[in-house]
């Protein structure tokens, strides 16, 4: 089992342009979950979702920022007409769905926007 | 709403010498605490949750409801514990963690 992997692990982009990160879970997990690492921070919830569904998106930025996770194929975390203060790390992390707290992360993937 | 407290942004430690790494909380209902680590150059993983109750590489943590905390401990730290270690906390049974901003743990030969 491969784990979460993210691609791609850095991206570069300036602004008002669009960033699109990918993130396919551990086999058998359905359950995917975006974080946001800005400098000096923690990692902040982002986004919840399973199959061809959006189930939190509470820490998800009102603009700009959309998810999709579709039945066939990754996780996408879309980023439109980015921003400086879009320059951070973003983690996927999946799960089987089981409660348990246990989540499994990726590398990372790392945005900077000119 | 959930918040989770690391005071200590980077910690050192001799090798042999105890560990404790802070972790206090605030939040209603029933949470649940873990602590995630992250070795360099690895990805985040899970390194103990407190419904466990179990002991992983050495380390422990105890729930204490009253201080809202979640401490982790060790003993005797090992060069190998040199990490990045994150608190963390969720709803009993849901999987959306709330992290905290993370301690640097450097032990010391």
């Amino acid at each position: 089992n491969a784990g979460v992997m993210q691609n791609p692990r850095h991206l570069v982009r300036r602004r008002g342009q669009e960033a699109r990160l990918r993130c396919s879970p551990m086999k058998g997990h359905s359950h995917v979950y975006w974080y946001r690492q800005l400098p000096e921070e923690g990692l902040k919830f982002m986004v919840y979702l399973q199959k061809e569904n959006i189930i939190d998106e509470s820490g998800m930025p009102k603009e700009r920022f959309s998810a999709e996770f579709p039945k066939e194929g990754p996780s996408i975390l879309r980023i439109q007409q980015v921003v400086r203060g879009d320059s951070a790390a973003y983690f996927c992390a999946s799960s089987p769905g089981k409660g348990t707290g246990e989540l499994f992360f990726g590398e990372g993937s790392r945005l900077t926007v000119l | 709403a959930q918040r989770v407290t690391q005071p200590e942004k980077l910690l050192s430690v001799f090798k042999g010498a105890p560990v404790e790494l802070k972790c206090n909380y605030s939040y209603s209902g029933s949470p649940e605490l873990f602590w995630y680590v992250q070795y360099s150059r690895q990805r985040l993983q899970l390194l103990l949750r407190h419904i466990s109750r179990e002991s992983i590489k050495g380390f422990t943590a105890d729930l204490n409801k009253g201080e809202t905390s979640f401490h982790l401990k060790k003993p005797f730290a090992q060069e190998e514990d040199s990490a990045m270690y994150y608190c963390a906390i969720s709803n009993f049974g849901n999987e959306k963690l709330t992290f905290g901003t993370g301690t640097r743990l450097t032990i010391i030969p």
